[in-house]
């Protein structure tokens, strides 16, 4: 099975930083590689999905990029409404989707 | 629209059926999604299921406990939960897999709660 990893767990920033956050997959998944946005209470909203493709309605404030083992999710300027929980999933096979631990990112 | 419903208080070892009514799509034409979040967690992908139901996966913690199943004429999701563990307890969320699969759309979840 294919593993996840997040870095870091939790970020404090503020408003008008940049944001990096970090997926590690535990073999190669290529670019089948998804960005959600979770806010307390409320489901997870996809945000990024082959890796660097934003999806519709998704502000290009976000950027995804990567290949392979290693993945990044960008911020380019944090915003009020980007303070939430962030997770990576690999898609590689329709057998098994698996998410990150995800990463925090709260107000410093 | 996605609206799961079926969550509620159940003892360990007991059994429980969540569904997913969906609107607004062609549900035929999709593939569908149960995903879990235990409390305080992250996300878990749960179980995967074909727009015709003729292929079906899930992780492996839950390989022959749930069993999840469609039906296209009234566009709905199930998943029937068998043998629960403490550790299922989470919110429920359904979601249609959209491009490669993935959860474009999603319910509100439903709360599944194991316990004696």
């Amino acid at each position: 099975d294919i593993q996840m990893t997040q870095s870091p767990s939790t970020l404090s920033a503020s408003v008008g930083d940049r944001v990096i956050i970090t997926c590690r997959a535990s073999q190669n998944i290529n670019r089948w590689l998804a960005w959600y946005q979770q806010k307390p209470g409320n489901a997870p909203k996809l945000l990024i999905y082959e890796a660097s493709n934003l999806e519709s309605g998704v502000s290009s404030r976000f950027s995804g990029s990567g290949s392979g083992t290693e993945f990044t999710l960008t911020i380019s300027s944090l915003q009020p409404d980007d303070f939430a929980t962030y997770y990576c999933q690999q898609y590689n096979s329709y057998s098994g989707y698996t998410f990150g631990p995800g990463t925090k990112v709260d107000i410093k | 629209q996605l609206v799961e419903s079926g969550g509620g208080l159940v003892q360990p070892g007991g059994s429980l059926r969540l569904s997913c009514s969906t609107s607004g799509f062609t549900f035929s034409s999709y593939w569908m999604i149960w995903v879990r979040q235990a409390p305080g967690k992250g996300l878990e992908w749960v179980a995967n299921i074909k727009e015709d139901g003729s292929e079906k996966f899930y992780v492996d913690s839950v390989k022959g406990r749930f069993t999840v199943s469609r039906d296209n004429v009234k566009n709905s999701l199930f998943v029937q939960m068998s043998s629960l563990r403490d550790e299922d307890t989470a919110v429920y969320y359904c979601a249609r897999g959209g491009r490669a699969g993935l959860g474009d759309y999603w319910g509100q979840g439903t709360l599944v709660t194991v316990s004696s």
